[in-house]
């Protein structure tokens, strides 16, 4: 099955700075989903992106299928950004289930 | 904006009892799915569910997990005789084309 890994697994910011989130997945998808674990434990899906690329407000992602990869950039980070940031990927020989990476735990400093 | 609702939020039972989660998945959504997230671990695939039976399971969804879609909106689903391993996040999705799933909040289980 697909692999889906995600780096750093780490990272803590200092409040302002930018950062960019890696995933690679191991095979094509035609689903690729960000999201944002809150500290309650809630899925706040950030964006569907299979392919290109999608902004919204200080957050931004960029997959490129071909090379397999996507990135989740978030700018002038805040503390509200903190949390666990996932990215799970599906295709249609997977019945279209998502795969998870493990995840991204971010902490933004004030 | 249309939500994927879930309830209770957080569920305490006695190991061996038997619980049942909610969801509400959007209304005009087809292909409906449980995950669950062991605390501090990554999300896990449980089943999806399409036409009225079951498309996948997953290694996880064995004889103890049943699911079930009773009316036109709601999706549940039944632990029986709960374990303590079943203490985790249970998160249900709902997707129009099986492709961008929606997630609802999440049902916290504790299992004692």
């Amino acid at each position: 099955g697909i692999q889906v890994e995600q780096s750093p697994p780490d990272l803590i910011l200092q409040e302002g700075a930018n950062s960019t989130l890696r995933c690679n997945f191991s095979d094509s998808v035609n689903n690729l989903q960000w999201f944002h674990q809150n500290p309650w434990g809630q899925l706040i899906n950030l964006f569907y992106i299979p392919s290109g690329t999608k902004q919204n407000g200080r957050l931004s992602a960029t997959t490129v299928a071909t090379e397999r990869y996507s990135l989740l950039y978030i700018s002038s980070s805040q503390t509200t950004d903190s949390g666990v940031y996932f990215c799970a990927v599906g295709n249609a020989g997977n019945n279209r289930k998502l795969i998870w990476g493990l995840g991204t735990s971010l902490a933004v400093n004030p | 904006e249309p939500e994927v609702t879930q309830t209770p939020s957080h569920q305490v039972t006695q190991m061996g009892q038997e619980v049942i989660l909610r969801c509400v998945p959007i209304s005009n959504h087809l292909y409906f799915y449980w995950y669950r997230q062991i605390l501090g671990q990554k999300v896990e695939f449980l089943v999806s569910f399409y036409n009225n039976e079951i498309s996948e399971k997953s290694e996880i969804f064995d004889d103890q997990f049943s699911v079930e879609r009773p009316d036109g909106s709601n999706f549940t689903l039944k632990i029986r005789s709960t374990k303590l391993e079943d203490s985790a996040m249970y998160f249900c999705a709902s997707s129009e084309q099986a492709v961008e799933q929606y997630f609802g909040p999440g049902t916290r289980l504790t299992v004692t």
